[in-house]
C-alpha cells in the first residue's frame, strides 16, 4: 500500500538558518503530494503542494519539489524564523479505490530559536 | 478557505464512559469526512470515512461497535469512543473535501480533539 516516509525530529535551527525537512513516498499510480503545516493548538493547514512530477509547490518562502525518479518530496526554507516552529507532515492522496484520503507522514516538529 | 470545527478541543474522561467528538463544515458542505488518530510520534491514521446519510466506512483494523460515526447532515459528523479505555488515549482529527472537487485539492482539518482516559 502507499505510505510516507519523513525524518523524525524534532529538528533544532537557530533563526535564519537554512531548513531541510526529508520526506520520501511509495505509491501505485501517480499520486498528488501535500506538505501539511501544524501550530501549536491548532488543525492542521495545507502549506504547499505538488501534482505532477517535476512541479514545484511554494509558500511562505516553503518549497519542495515533486521528485518521482527518487520518489521525494523534501521541504526546504532558506531562512527561517521562530514563527515557522511548528508539526509539519508530508502527505499523498490515497487513490487506491477512489478514496479521497491522505496517507501521512509521521510528522517533524521543528523548533526555530532566536 | 474553508474551516472545519473540531469540538471538544480536549477532554478527559472515565475507563468505561463514552465520549462524542464532533466535526462541522463550516461554510462548505462535505458529503464526505474523514477520521484518523495520530498516537505520540507517529502518523495520523486513517479509521474511517464518513458518508453523509449511510453507514460509514471503516479501515482494517479499526472496531465499528467502538468508534461509533454518525454524519446526519452535510456540516456534521459525530465520533463517539464507546466503554473508553486508557488505550483509546489519543488524539483525534477530522477533515473534509469541498464536494466535487478532485482528490488532488486540498483537504480542511479540524483542529483535533485529545483524548485522555484515566
Amino acid at each position: 500500500g502507499n505510505s510516507v516516509t519523513q525524518m523524525e525530529g524534532p529538528v533544532t535551527l537557530s533563526e535564519e538558518a537554512f531548513l531541510t525537512i526529508n520526506c520520501t513516498y511509495t505509491a501505485t499510480g501517480y499520486p498528488s503530494l501535500f506538505w501539511y503545516v501544524q501550530y501549536p493548538g491548532e488543525g492542521l493547514q495545507l502549506l504547499l503542494k505538488a501534482t505532477k512530477a517535476d512541479d514545484k509547490g511554494s509558500n511562505k518562502g516553503f518549497e519542495a519539489t515533486y521528485r518521482k525518479e527518487t520518489t521525494s518530496f523534501h521541504l526546504e526554507k532558506g531562512s527561517v524564523q521562530v514563527s515557522d516552529s511548528a508539526v509539519y507532515f508530508c502527505a499523498l492522496s490515497d487513490q487506491s479505490r477512489g478514496r479521497r484520503a491522505l496517507t501521512f507522514g509521521s510528522g517533524t516538529r521543528l523548533q526555530v530559536q532566536p | 478557505g474553508a474551516v472545519v470545527s473540531q469540538h471538544p478541543s480536549r477532554v478527559i474522561c472515565k475507563s468505561g464512559t463514552s465520549v462524542k467528538i464532533e466535526c462541522r463544515s463550516l461554510d462548505f458542505q462535505a458529503t464526505t469526512m474523514f477520521w484518523y488518530r495520530q498516537f505520540p510520534k507517529q502518523s495520523l491514521m486513517l479509521m474511517a470515512t464518513s458518508n453523509e446519510g449511510s453507514k460509514a466506512t471503516y479501515e482494517q483494523g479499526v472496531e465499528k461497535d467502538k468508534f461509533l460515526i454518525n454524519h446526519a447532515s452535510l456540516t456534521l459528523s459525530t465520533l463517539t469512543v464507546t466503554s473508553a479505555h486508557p488505550e483509546d488515549s489519543s488524539f483525534y482529527i477530522c477533515s473534509a473535501r469541498d464536494p466535487g472537487t478532485g482528490i488532488r485539492t486540498e483537504a480542511f482539518f479540524g483542529q483535533g480533539t485529545r483524548l485522555t482516559v484515566v
